[in-house]
């Protein structure tokens, strides 16, 4: 079954880091973006930025420029989202999904998310 | 503040028709395509409408999606009390090198 898998909630307290991962299955983990968006509590989605497992590059939104590190391990197919400097503002549901390419395409496939919950 | 905008709600019974707006600009909807994604809360956003119109497998017809110019709409038809969700509008935004969501629209069947 075509699938992203996440890892669980995690609780951090404000100045902290938070390190999230997203295993693929069944699909060729290398053929995708995979981005990272996030819902903070009654918000919308935000877009957090982008890794191409194929080549490992990736793109951060200008918000989290600095603050965020996208990476991955091809090996066991899996990305790993980490956000730095946490404040309670980033409490919030983060999701990987995956997109075939940037223009044109959607997410088509979605984890089933991780509550971050910053809190001191 | 989203890039894109959509009305924070909207509202039906079972069987009317409703419709949601997404406006953006020509550096996102204006130059590429929509995608549309439900939302229940507690679960993963699901894909409903890609490339504009296009329902992916599993998507009943009740969904459509259109588009025209800077601006794309999202309509259901035969309105279902599990249609009950947030809906997204999205689009890759070149100037930013990513992709832009809409606020969200709150459905609510009554």
């Amino acid at each position: 079954q075509v699938q992203l898998v996440q890892s669980g909630a995690e609780m951090r307290k404000p100045g902290a880091s938070v390190k999230v991962s997203c295993e693929a299955s069944a699909f060729i983990f290398t053929d995708y973006f995979i981005h990272w968006v996030r819902q903070a509590p009654g918000q919308g989605l935000e877009w957090m930025g982008w890794i191409t497992p194929n080549s490992g590059a990736t793109h951060s939104a200008q918000k989290f420029q600095g603050r965020l590190t996208m990476t991955r391990d091809t090996s066991i197919n899996t990305a790993y989202m980490e956000l730095s400097g946490l404040t309670s503002d980033d409490t919030a549901i983060y999701y990987c999904a995956r997109r075939w390419n940037k223009s044109f395409y959607s997410f088509d496939i979605w984890g089933q998310g991780a509550l971050v919950t910053v809190s001191s | 503040q989203s890039v894109l905008t959509q009305p924070p709600s909207a509202s039906g019974t079972p069987g009317q028709r409703v419709t949601i707006s997404c406006f953006g600009s020509r550096f996102n909807i204006g130059s590429g395509i929509v995608n549309w994604y439900q939302h229940v809360p507690g679960a993963a956003p699901r894909l409903l409408i890609n490339n504009d119109h296009q329902r992916p497998s599993g998507v009943p017809d009740r969904f459509s999606g259109s588009k025209s110019g800077t601006s794309a709409s999202l309509a259901i038809s035969g309105l279902q009390p599990e249609d009950e969700a947030d809906y997204y509008c999205e689009a890759w935004d070149d100037s930013l090198n990513g992709p832009v969501f809409g606020g969200g629209t709150k459905l609510t069947v009554l």
